[in-house]
């Protein structure tokens, strides 16, 4: 059964950071992954989606990479701001789960201006 | 930009009523999909709706809930009798394709009283 685990929980930085949100899967048979924003009380807005034939998938300041092998991904978030403050939460498709997307428990970012 | 749009953005119901939370899909998506998220928790996968039928459900998804798309256009939830433990938030997605980016709409707010 696919597991996927969000890594800090919680993260609090200075404005002007550049910081990393980790995002770990078990089953490695995947489709793709995709990350989400979410604001408090709101609904979720995609940020990158990355296909499991893919290394990496950037948008402006966001830079996501995917480790199929290793069950692993990362968001890169440049220059962070404190407009990036809100919770962070990735989600995989996989092979032989129809076209659900199983999610992690999210990474909370504040960002202190 | 099209978006996935629900109403209401929040329902109070009393233990026992029936519910139906209503989604409008982009309008070139196929695939739909509704997902909640308990107050703290992951966002979790409830059922998969394709070429007007279910084609996947979670084991949250019993018999108290129910999935139609009346309409060329809406999306809809029923929940026959609610529980306390249905309080949450729902979210509605849809995609063009069974594995291609999903996208979320704001979310409907049940509280089961």
């Amino acid at each position: 059964k696919q597991e996927v685990t969000q890594i800090p929980a919680a993260l609090s930085v200075p404005e002007g950071e550049n910081l990393v949100l980790n995002c770990s899967f078990t089953d490695s048979a995947i489709y793709n992954l995709q990350w989400f924003r979410q604001d408090p009380g709101k609904g979720l807005t995609s940020l990158l989606l990355i296909q499991s034939s893919q290394r990496e998938q950037t948008s402006g300041r966001l830079n996501a990479s995917l480790d199929k092998s290793s069950g692993r991904s990362t968001l890169y978030i440049a220059a962070s701001q404190p407009g990036d403050s809100a919770t962070y939460l990735c989600a995989v498709r996989g092979v032989n789960q129809g076209g659900k997307l199983i999610f992690g428990q999210g990474t909370e970012l504040s960002v202190k201006p | 930009e099209p978006e996935v749009t629900q109403t209401p953005s929040h329902q109070v119901t009393q233990m026992g009523q029936e519910v139906i939370l209503r989604c409008v899909p982009i309008s070139n998506h196929l695939y739909f999909y509704w997902y909640r998220q308990i107050l703290g928790q992951k966002v979790e996968f409830l059922v998969s709706f394709y070429n007007n039928e279910i084609s996947e459900k979670s084991e949250i998804f019993d018999d108290q809930f129910s999935v139609e798309r009346p309409d060329g256009s809406n999306f809809t939830l029923k929940i026959r009798s609610t529980k306390l433990e249905d309080s949450a938030m729902y979210f509605c997605a849809s995609t063009t394709t069974g594995y291609n980016e999903q996208f979320f709409g704001p979310g409907t707010r049940l509280t089961v009283l």
